[in-house]
């Protein structure tokens, strides 16, 4: 069966600081990956997403960088934090050809 | 992309009683997902419509897709406290999904 993990699942963070949030797979292979952010109560914002090794695409030009250095590796960086990035960090994946995403356990990040 | 609303943003129930939100858009949709958050966790995927006037049954949880692909609902009867959580709706745009803001249900026992 197919499991994504995130690391870590808390980070407190100074403002200035650098930023990086690892997603991995299991279980399958080629998935279409994405990063979503969620401010606290509300709704979830597309941040990136990828359909390949090296291919990304962004949705919301910001502070934040994504790479995909392996098949099922999303990583989500930033050179200097911001207050505003606070938020609940999710990767998702989903098959080729399918629209279902399955959601990773999160990492809350905290910008003080 | 397809854009979906929801309504309404929150919604306190006592125990027992029936909830449904409602999800829109302006123009037709291939399909419409549903997915629900519990608080402090992560979306999970409830189910997919596709057909045009769509109904699905997952126990206490209807989902309709309306005759035009234009709308669709969630409607639980009889809730309980572990339906807490939000409800979000969401439309394939591309290789990506068009969430809505969801809507946050309380239950009070």
């Amino acid at each position: 069966s197919q499991t994504i993990h995130q690391w870590p699942a808390t980070l407190v963070q100074p403002v200035g600081s650098p930023l990086s949030l690892e997603c991995t797979v299991e279980g399958t292979s080629n998935p279409n990956l994405y990063w979503y952010r969620q401010a606290a109560g509300r709704g979830l914002q597309l941040l990136f997403y990828s359909v390949g090794i090296g291919q990304i695409s962004s949705e919301v030009p910001q502070n934040l960088s994504a790479s995909r250095p392996q098949d099922r590796q999303f990583i989500l960086s930033s050179k200097k934090l911001l207050l505003s990035d606070s938020g609940f960090y999710l990767c998702a994946w989903a098959g080729q050809g399918s629209g279902t995403q399955y959601f990773g356990p999160g990492t809350r990040l905290t910008v003080l | 992309g397809q854009q979906v609303m929801q309504i309404p943003q929150y919604q306190h129930v006592q125990e027992g009683e029936d909830f449904t939100t409602y999800c829109n858009s302006s123009t037709t949709l291939s399909n419409i997902q549903w997915y629900k958050q519990r608080p402090g966790g992560h979306p999970v995927f409830l189910i997919q419509l596709v057909k045009s006037g769509e109904v699905k049954k997952q126990k206490r949880l209807t989902f309709q897709f309306g005759e035009a692909k234009k709308n669709s609902s969630l409607h639980i009867t009889a809730t309980q406290t572990t339906d807490v959580g939000t409800y979000f709706c969401a439309a394939s745009s591309g290789y990506a999904l068009n969430f809505g803001k969801g809507t946050s249900l309380l239950v009070t026992p």
